[in-house]
């Protein structure tokens, strides 16, 4: 079974809105990374978080992770045509083995 | 510096056949993970190796095995293929020092079983 569970599964905004995606996970972790994976590629590593930080910003995307509600979220602001992907959260356990949730499948209207 | 190479991208075998797939990680990582991608299952963690000794092991049948060279390049052997083993596997590395290194990831190798 995932350890993280990716909320919404779907999203589609209008270009230059924001995307905020979810995550829950169900153990204790050491960091939480968010990926984004285009179209049956590789993933691409956006952002890691670790577990005694609350919130990180990189460019246009900033994560926030709650421990006492096990949840992270990653928000995209002014989003663009490029940012069509899914999303994934990913928990590393104490002990190396990385963790995926099941995705958020991001569409960016035109 | 190079990124993650798996070889091959695509792959069709039958039913009862095996497969080798190979990572080549970043020059410097000792570490490489697997995973297995499929729509149903999403990407579910296969097994880790560092340093030539596998590290992590998810909940995956024996069919399912690795090794690590002393260079880090990695293979993946699946033996008595199934039909559900159609997937896309994906190998992933990194320092692998501690649990707060990101991962890289390859492009992935398309298994394709018929």
């Amino acid at each position: 079974s995932q350890q993280g569970e990716e909320d919404p599964q779907a999203l589609s905004i209008q270009e230059g809105e924001n995307a905020t995606m979810n995550c829950s996970y169900k153990t204790s972790i050491n960091n939480l990374q968010w990926y984004r994976q285009n179209s049956g590629r590789g993933l691409v590593h956006l952002i890691l978080i670790r577990s005694n930080e609350r919130e990180k910003h990189s460019g246009r995307l900033r994560v926030t992770l709650d421990t006492s509600k096990k949840s992270s979220s990653l928000l995209i602001t002014a989003s663009r045509a490029a940012d069509t992907a899914s999303y994934f959260c990913a928990t590393a356990l104490f002990g190396s083995k990385i963790i995926f949730g099941s995705g958020t499948r991001l569409s960016i209207r035109p | 510096k190079a990124g993650v190479t798996q070889t091959p991208r695509y792959l069709i075998k039958t039913r009862g056949q095996q497969v080798t797939l190979s990572c080549s990680p970043i020059s410097g990582h000792r570490s490489v993970s697997w995973y297995q991608q499929t729509p149903g299952q999403g990407l579910q963690f296969l097994f880790e190796y560092f340093s030539e000794t596998q590290r992590n092991k998810g909940n995956f049948p024996g069919r399912f095995s690795g090794r690590q060279f002393s260079n880090s390049r990695s293979e993946m052997n699946v033996s008595t293929l199934e039909l559900g083993d159609s997937a896309l596997y994906l190998c992933a590395s990194s320092l692998g020092r501690d649990e707060s290194t990101e991962a890289f990831f390859g492009q992935g190798t398309r298994l394709t079983v018929v």
